[in-house]
């Protein structure tokens, strides 16, 4: 069983630019959702994704956007990247768009815009 | 708006000694509270997952509880290790929408020394 897998795993970019984090879901997973983690604090809620619809969304501006792909498998694209971008990213998968299961995490994608 | 506090913020303790490390949460309408453990710079490693039904759940030197009423859980670890050196955070789910997604508190940086 292979877990959630995060690509890149770390990345510099200038402000402005636009950015795409990459996520492959715990197998047999079928939810993904995306948490920002700047430094010292906690994760924040960006979105979810089942079945390849947005399924819930925190306080992120429109700027933040994904997709989820038939596999399960799901993106965070970023854009007109601001200073306040930098930070870890982290996704998680999950079986269902229930909470009774619990999340698997990946390692996180270090973003760092300057 | 849920809220998620974790006390200590940092905590050091030496190797051997058993520890308890608190989170309390505001709205008591959770569906289940789970704790992670993260190494620095990392992602979240799942420790314990508590359904809003039970009061605990144990793995190895782990024991968290959850007293949904009075809106807290505590991670108690037995016979601390330099290896359980890592900040740890608890996540809640919210019983009903919002895309099912965790509130996480900041976390207690925990040192074990030798």
């Amino acid at each position: 069983e292979t877990g959630v897998t995060q690509s890149p795993t770390h990345l510099i970019k200038t402000r402005g630019q636009q950015v795409t984090l990459r996520c492959s879901s715990q197998s047999g997973h079928n939810t993904v959702s995306w948490y920002q983690q700047a430094l010292g604090q906690g994760p924040q809620f960006i979105f979810q994704y089942y079945r390849e619809e947005e399924n819930g969304r925190g306080n992120f501006p429109p700027r933040f956007s994904g997709l989820q792909f038939p596999n399960y498998s799901s993106e965070l694209n970023v854009n007109a990247l601001e200073l306040d971008d930098s930070a870890l990213y982290l996704c998680a998968s999950s079986l269902g768009s229930g909470t009774g299961n619990g999340y698997t995490f990946g390692s996180g994608t270090r973003l760092t815009v300057v | 708006k849920q809220e998620v506090t974790q006390i200590p913020a940092a905590l050091s303790v030496p190797e051997g000694e058993n520890l308890v490390l608190n989170c309390s949460f505001t709205d008591s309408a959770i569906y289940n509270l789970q704790w992670f453990r993260q190494d620095p710079g990392k992602g979240l490693t799942s420790l314990l997952l508590i359904q809003s039904s039970q009061r605990e759940q144990t793995s190895g030197r782990l024991n968290a509880s959850l007293d949904k009423s009075s809106g807290r859980s505590t991670l108690y670890i037995a016979a601390s290790q330099p290896g359980d050196s890592a900040t740890y955070l608890c996540a809640v789910s919210p019983f009903t929408g919002g895309g099912n997604k965790l509130t996480f508190g900041t976390g207690t940086q925990l040192k074990v020394e030798l």
